[in-house]
């Protein structure tokens, strides 16, 4: 059972570098999401997807982009990274409306220097 | 500003003791979510309360959702240690599609 699967785990990168984070579910969800958490601190939504070729910006969507590739595949791009963005980011998946709850990755640490 | 705000952010008690963790929000709420994260692990779901004044039981976990659709609360009965960690509540907002939005979390810490 992988559920949802987050690739890099671990990632350092220098101000103004890009990269993208990717993720994937293999549980058939319709809605995915990205959050960024801050040390100490709750999840902030940064995009999500309701389904297949849609996206909507979440409450902190600034300096990143998302792609739905497909049902299984939601990316996070940084275009150009800043000391800001560092965090540990979590993607998430789960059925549409929300009211079943949703799975998470194991996230992925950033770090930018 | 968040849209969910809980409190106590901290709570630090002996074991045995019971405690109340409380979700609030000005906006009403299609459901209220509640879920528990250890260091260096994502969240994992615990409950989801939908009906305004339902209560769910999980053991020694107590979850309400408020008759009004716009708080929740979680009441650890004789907290042990292993139920040390962050308890975040979460939901969708009516209107909002499927938007998930989170509270701050309160982190506790049950000593033995």
């Amino acid at each position: 059972n992988a559920g949802v699967t987050q690739t890099p785990k671990f990632q350092v990168l220098k101000t103004g570098q890009s990269m993208t984070l990717q993720c994937a579910q293999d549980m058939n969800h319709n809605s995915m999401y990205w959050y960024r958490q801050d040390p100490g601190m709750g999840l902030r939504l940064i995009y999500y997807s309701a389904s297949e070729g849609t996206t909507d910006k979440g409450e902190v969507p600034n300096g990143y982009n998302v792609s739905r590739l497909n049902k299984r595949e939601f990316s996070l791009r940084l275009e150009s990274a800043a000391p800001s963005q560092t965090s540990v980011y979590f993607c998430a998946s789960g059925w549409t409306g929300s009211a079943r709850g949703a799975f998470f990755g194991q996230g992925t640490r950033l770090t930018v220097v | 500003t968040q849209l969910l705000e809980q409190s106590p952010q901290f709570l630090s008690i002996q074991e045995g003791e019971n405690l109340t963790v409380y979700c609030n929000s000005s906006s009403v709420f299609s459901s209220l979510q509640w879920y528990r994260q250890e260091p260096g692990e994502g969240p994992v779901l615990l409950v989801t309360v939908v009906t305004g004044g339902e209560v769910k039981k999980l053991k020694r976990l107590t979850f309400q959702f408020g008759d009004a659709r716009k708080d929740s609360s979680l009441h650890i009965t004789a907290a042990q240690p292993g139920d040390t960690g962050l308890y975040l509540c979460a939901g969708g907002p009516f209107n909002a599609g499927n938007m998930l939005t989170f509270g701050g979390g309160t982190r506790l810490m049950v000593k033995p």
